[in-house]
């Protein structure tokens, strides 16, 4: 099955800085990519997703890259606040038959005001 | 239009005892889920229901028990709870919305068991 590697498991930035973290995946049948966004104590939301034909794609001050042949995915946030402080998480599925992502185990991105 | 709604938010249990999760969404969704949440473990897939009447096992179905009892609900049974079983568990439901799938999360269940 899917095996989704994400680094780093905790990243801290000061305010203003860019923050940048990375997923790897193992099944090359993988081919859409979402980025989940946890708050404290709340529920993971969609805040950004990548399919396999696209090799950037950017929403104001978050980006996501794909490199299909090294099998690496990455999130990006420029211009950080402090509420973009969270947990993040990367998954890797298949657009066949079933829906099933399987998740990195997260990146707990802190911003220092 | 409330999404996908989990009962109860907190719940503790002692070893032994059993207790079923109520996940329901009012999306129209054939697909939901059940994931468990640990730390630094990420989201794992217990069980899930690509429609109506299918149920299938994830990563980490032993000791769990799902029922698709319509279109909207989905239910997680443990029935004999156990200290590993100790957890935050989230219920979820997806729809391929023709550029992208929509993945929706409950607001989670607290689970203790002692």
């Amino acid at each position: 099955g899917e095996n989704v590697e994400q680094h780093p498991s905790t990243l801290s930035v000061q305010e203003g800085d860019s923050a940048v973290i990375k997923c790897t995946y193992s099944d090359s049948a993988s081919n859409y990519f979402p980025w989940y966004k946890q708050e404290l104590g709340k529920r993971p939301q969609l805040i950004i997703d990548i399919r396999s034909n696209v090799g950037e794609k950017k929403d104001q001050r978050i980006a996501v890259t794909l490199n299909k042949t090294a099998k690496h995915f990455s999130l990006h946030i420029t211009e950080t606040q402090p509420e973009d402080s969270a947990v993040y998480f990367c998954a890797a599925a298949g657009t066949g038959g079933s829906y099933i992502p399987t998740f990195g185990r997260g990146t707990s991105l802190i911003v220092h005001p | 239009n409330a999404g996908v709604t989990q009962t109860p938010k907190f719940q503790v249990l002692k070893t032994g005892q059993s207790m079923t999760l109520q996940c329901a969404q009012d999306m129209n969704h054939n697909s939901m889920y059940w994931y468990r949440q640990d730390p630094g473990m990420g989201l794992r897939l217990i069980y899930y229901s690509a429609s109506e009447g299918t149920t299938d096992k994830g990563e980490v179905p032993n000791g769990y028990n799902v029922s698709r009892l319509n279109k909207r609900e989905f239910s997680l049974r443990l029935e004999s709870a156990a200290p590993s079983q100790t957890s935050v568990y989230f219920c979820a439901s997806s729809e391929w919305a023709g550029e992208a799938y929509e993945q929706y999360f409950g607001p989670g269940t607290r689970l203790t068991v002692t």
